[in-house]
C-alpha cells in the first residue's frame, strides 16, 4: 500500500515541551512538505525539503525545526518556542520540482 | 508576499445545485494553479492548471484557469451531499533551485450540500 503516514493521530503538549510529529512516504518522492492547517486560514508552509539532507524554512519557520535523513522520513519538532502550537498539520511529498502534492493523514496537536 | 484569496469562504446548496468557487492570485513566478478537496483529513488532489482557458474536467467537476485576469474557478454541477468538503487552491511557483514545487495555499471555502 503506497501512501503517506503520520503518527500520532493526536498529541498533547505540555507548557515547556519538545514534541516530534511523525512522517513517513513509501512513494518515492524526493520531496516532503510541512503544513500547519488553522481555522479559516487555509494551509500555511512551515518547512519543505527537495532532496535528502538539504530543507529550507518555509512561512511560519519560527518555533520549528525538522530533519531529513532518510528519503522516507522527514519529522517535525514543535519546539517550547512555539507559542501558540495548537492546530492540524498535515504533511505532504511529491517528485522533485513538481507542484503536485499529496498528503497526509495530518496530526492535531493540543496543548495541555 | 504571494497570496492566494478564495471566495465566497462558505456556502450552502441543495442537491442538484451548480456552485462555482473562485480563487484569486498574487503570485510572483507563477506557475501552476492546484485544487484539492479536503472533507475531514488529507486534502485530496482535483486538478492543476497551467495554461490560460483550457478546461479540465473530471465528472461533475471541472476548472479554468485565466493568467491575465489571475484567477481560476472550480465548477462543481449536479451536486451531491458527498461534495460537502473544504475546496482549497494553491498557487505554484517556478523560482527554480529549491523554490519549485512550493505552494502558496487559499484560505479554502468550505462548501455544504443539503439533501
Amino acid at each position: 500500500d503506497g501512501g503517506i503516514t503520520q503518527s500520532p493521530k493526536y498529541l498533547f503538549r505540555k507548557e515547556g515541551q519538545n514534541v516530534t510529529l511523525s512522517c513517513e512516504q513509501n512513494l518515492n518522492h524526493d520531496a516532503m512538505y510541512w503544513y500547519r492547517q488553522d481555522p479559516g486560514q487555509g494551509l500555511r508552509l512551515i518547512y519543505y525539503s527537495q532532496i535528502v539532507n538539504d530543507f529550507q524554512k518555509g512561512d511560519i519557520a519560527e518555533g520549528y525545526s525538522v530533519s531529513r535523513e532518510k528519503k522516507e522520513s522527514f519529522p517535525l519538532t514543535v519546539t517550547s518556542a512555539q507559542k501558540n502550537p495548537t492546530a492540524f498539520y498535515l504533511c505532504a511529498s511529491g517528485p522533485q520540482k513538481q507542484e503536485t502534492q499529496y498528503f497526509g493523514p495530518g496530526t492535531r496537536l493540543l496543548v495541555l | 508576499e504571494d497570496k492566494v484569496v478564495q471566495s465566497p469562504l462558505s456556502l450552502v446548496v441543495h442537491e442538484g445545485d451548480t456552485v462555482t468557487l473562485n480563487c484569486s492570485y498574487e503570485v510572483t513566478n507563477f506557475r501552476s494553479l492546484l485544487w484539492y478537496k479536503q472533507e475531514k483529513k488529507a486534502p485530496t488532489f482535483l486538478f492543476m492548471l497551467t495554461s490560460s482557458g483550457i478546461e479540465k474536467k473530471s465528472g461533475r467537476l471541472s476548472s479554468i484557469l485565466d493568467k491575465k485576469e489571475l484567477f481560476s474557478i472550480l465548477n462543481i454541477t449536479a451536486t451531491q451531499t458527498g461534495d460537502s468538503a473544504v475546496y482549497l487552491c494553491a498557487a505554484g511557483v517556478n523560482a527554480g533551485g529549491t523554490s519549485y514545487g512550493k505552494l502558496t495555499f487559499g484560505q479554502g471555502t468550505i462548501l455544504t450540500v443539503h439533501p
